[in-house]
């Protein structure tokens, strides 16, 4: 059965950082391109970050560039997204989602429960 | 970015009919004979669940009540006979380019 579960959410001071995680399993996690996307208390979903199967090539929205980073380490099955100078309006449960592709326009076909950060001072 | 807007924002339907929902984008998402459109379920804490792709193509599992229509710009979703279980905010997604969008999402209740 494919899972991802993410991990490492929280509560941080505006300006803070945070590393989300989202392990994989039931799959070959290094073929498939992978994706990370937020829903704000109460809102929609609003795609965050895309990485493709090769890690070669990595998209952010424009309200998260420069402060976030994606990254996977397909030797461990694990999905990163490193985040800097966070801010309120980044408050919000973040899910990782598979790609069922190796590259990135393609839909998401399974998402994670997710994890909630909030960012308050 | 492509701006995907669906209708209604809300909708009540009977138990046994019909639920439609619309999504329209911004600008084409169909390139080389494929609509790179997504719908997708989701309830009550809970991720989504993906019930189209390709703009009509139901996902394995899903039941053959949900159908996806549409090209170019314009989608529509159909649930033939709502079910109690449908109750939920459905959202279409585009995959096309990045920023890959989503629609602001349309909650389904019953009436």
């Amino acid at each position: 059965e494919v899972q991802l579960l993410e991990s490492g959410g929280g509560f941080v001071q505006p300006g803070g950082s945070l590393r989300l995680s989202c392990a994989a399993s039931g799959f070959t996690f290094s073929n498939y391109a992978m994706n990370w996307v937020r829903q704000a208390p109460g809102k929609g979903l609003e795609w965050v970050s895309a990485i493709t199967g090769s890690g070669g090539s990595t998209y952010y929205a424009d309200s998260v560039r420069g402060r976030f980073t994606i990254s996977r380490d397909d030797s461990e099955s694990i999905l990163y997204l490193q985040m800097n100078s966070l801010r309120a309006e980044d408050t919000a449960v973040y899910h990782c989602a598979k790609v069922r592709a190796t590259v990135t326009n393609y839909y998401m076909d399974v998402w994670g429960k997710g994890t909630t950060v909030t960012v308050s001072s | 970015d492509i701006v995907m807007t669906q209708s209604p924002d809300s909708l009540a339907v009977s138990l046994g009919e019909r639920a439609t929902i619309n999504c329209k984008s911004s600008q084409s998402v169909l390139y080389s004979s494929n609509n790179y459109l997504a719908w997708y379920q989701q309830k009550p804490r809970q991720p989504p669940k993906l019930l189209i792709h390709w703009a009509s193509t139901r996902e394995s599992g899903v039941p053959d009540r949900f159908s996806g229509s549409g090209s170019g710009t314009d989608f529509t979703l159909t649930i033939s006979s709502l079910q109690a279980e449908d109750v939920a905010v459905y959202y279409c997604h585009q995959y096309y380019k990045t920023p890959y969008t989503f629609g602001q999402g349309t909650k389904l209740e019953i009436k």
